[in-house]
């Protein structure tokens, strides 16, 4: 089973500035099978990007993600209002299929 | 556009049935993916509890396996989870998802979750 480690466990920014998230895998994600999600307090996940570095539709270009083999990053240019969450990383593509997400990373304003 | 709504109890006795369905609109079941549930605790992490592929084949967490069941309804275009044997433990909110999983080959793979539920809060209560 593999393991994900999200660091650091609070960000704390302020708007405009640059935001970098990471996600460790305790072993090697195949095929970067590795995508991120962003949750806001009271609503469902959004899924943001894919094969570790895939924005999903509608997604804004200030988010990227990075990374192969047991280290991504999720990077967010320059942070805006609505940007302040919880993120969470996930891996799949695992068979049998099972989903393993991180323990998230909360992006707070400074 | 796909979209997804739990349905159930928003209380559960401890020991007893947690029951939740989850009605698709916008997507066939039927025409592929996996759906799937995934919980959060109040204030904790995501945990994924188990999905099914439109054909039926299950798959599970193993830590909740013994206590899982998820059953899909093609003519409802909807799919279930009941939980048994429940404790506080259990209480969180209960997302129902699309999984964009696929068989192939004989082997099932899991996928990146693109579409998810709005989440409904069950507590586990006496």
């Amino acid at each position: 089973e593999i393991v994900l480690t999200q660091s650091p466990g609070t960000l704390s920014l302020s708007p405009g500035e640059r935001a970098t998230l990471s996600c460790r895998a305790s072993q090697s994600v195949s095929s970067s099978y590795l995508a991120w999600y962003q949750q806001k307090p009271g609503q469902a996940p959004r899924l943001l990007i894919y094969g570790a570095s895939s924005r999903a539709t509608g997604i804004p270009d200030r988010f990227s993600g990075s990374g192969s083999g047991t280290d991504f990053t999720l990077t967010i240019s320059r942070l805006e209002p609505e940007d302040f969450a919880v993120y969470y990383c996930q891996q799949y593509g695992s068979s049998p299929p099972r989903l393993t997400f991180g323990g998230g990373t909360k992006v707070e304003i400074k | 556009q796909v979209q997804l709504q739990e349905s159930g109890p928003g209380l559960v006795k401890p020991s007893e049935t947690l029951s939740l369905t989850c009605a698709v609109s916008g997507y066939s079941i039927s025409s592929g993916y996996y759906w799937g549930w995934i919980r959060q605790p109040p204030g904790k992490g995501l945990e994924w509890i188990g999905s099914i592929y439109h054909s039926g084949s299950t798959y599970y967490n193993p830590s909740l396996k013994s206590r899982v069941t998820i059953s899909v309804d093609t003519s409802k275009n909807q799919f279930s989870l009941k939980l048994s044997s429940v404790t506080a433990a259990d209480t969180a909110v209960y997302y129902c998802a699309k999984d964009l999983g696929y068989c192939s080959g004989g082997s099932c793979y899991s996928g990146a979750v693109d579409i998810w539920g709005q989440g409904t809060m069950v507590t586990v209560s006496s």
